[in-house]
């Protein structure tokens, strides 16, 4: 039990496009998400985190307007990457957690490459 | 708000022998500390956690141990096996993670 599914598992697109990445649990309810990035080498660094039904908390640094939030339904969070740029390219990897809040269910990220 | 520390950055160690990798946490409050593993561009996955109300825990080959006073814990991985070369990151509560250690199994 306890999956969660992301896709896509990469993509590239061209810089000024947006790109939206799903995060889906599959067998449980997700009442918190979380969104990661993940720069080759280094640890995860928490972006945001998001409750159903409402908005996301984003972390110090990261530009709410850029990294668009949507956490619609208990099993389904998506992250938009708007208007991308090559510094945006990295491994972004979303988790999620049920009644047990402190457990969270990695996805098995998405890599992105923005030429 | 938390920081998290993680000692060695990297670690090589022979098959058969032990592994250890410790952390360290700044917030006093923070009660729950997993432990992930994660492979090479694959997800991170949880192997361990401990809560503050236990000093240590074992499951097979893995065990953490946890002292609240001086605020740190540790990964603890016997009888090495290659497939458990890895990246292993610690975290304290549940969204900060220490900066990750790379073990390597060699054979």
């Amino acid at each position: 039990g306890a999956v969660v599914s992301q896709h896509p598992s990469w993509v590239i697109c061209k810089s000024g496009t947006s790109v939206k990445i799903e995060c889906r649990s599959l067998d449980f309810q997700a009442t918190t998400m979380f969104w990661y990035r993940q720069f080759p080498k280094q640890s995860l660094m928490l972006m945001a985190t998001s409750n159903e039904g409402s908005k996301a908390t984003y972390e110090q640094g990261v530009e709410k307007d850029k990294f668009l939030i949507n956490h619609a339904s208990l099993t389904l969070s998506t992250l938009t990457v708007t208007s991308a740029h090559p510094e945006d390219s990295s491994f972004y990897i979303c988790s999620a957690s049920g009644i047990r809040k402190e457990t969270q269910y990695f996805g098995p990220g998405t890599r992105l490459l923005v030429l | 708000g938390e920081n998290v520390e993680q000692h060695p950055s990297t670690l090589s160690v022979q098959e058969g022998d032990s592994a250890v990798i410790k952390c360290t946490y700044s917030d006093s409050a923070s009660n729950y500390f997993p432990w992930y593993k994660q492979e090479l561009g694959k997800r991170p996955q949880l192997i361990i956690d401990i809560r503050s109300n236990v000093g240590e825990k074992k499951d097979q080959r893995i065990a953490v141990t946890l002292n609240k006073t001086a605020k740190h814990f540790s990964l603890h991985i016997t009888e090495t096996q290659p497939e458990d070369s890895a990246v292993y990151f610690c975290a304290a509560t549940t969204i900060t993670f220490g900066t990750g250690t790379k073990l390597q199994v060699i054979p």
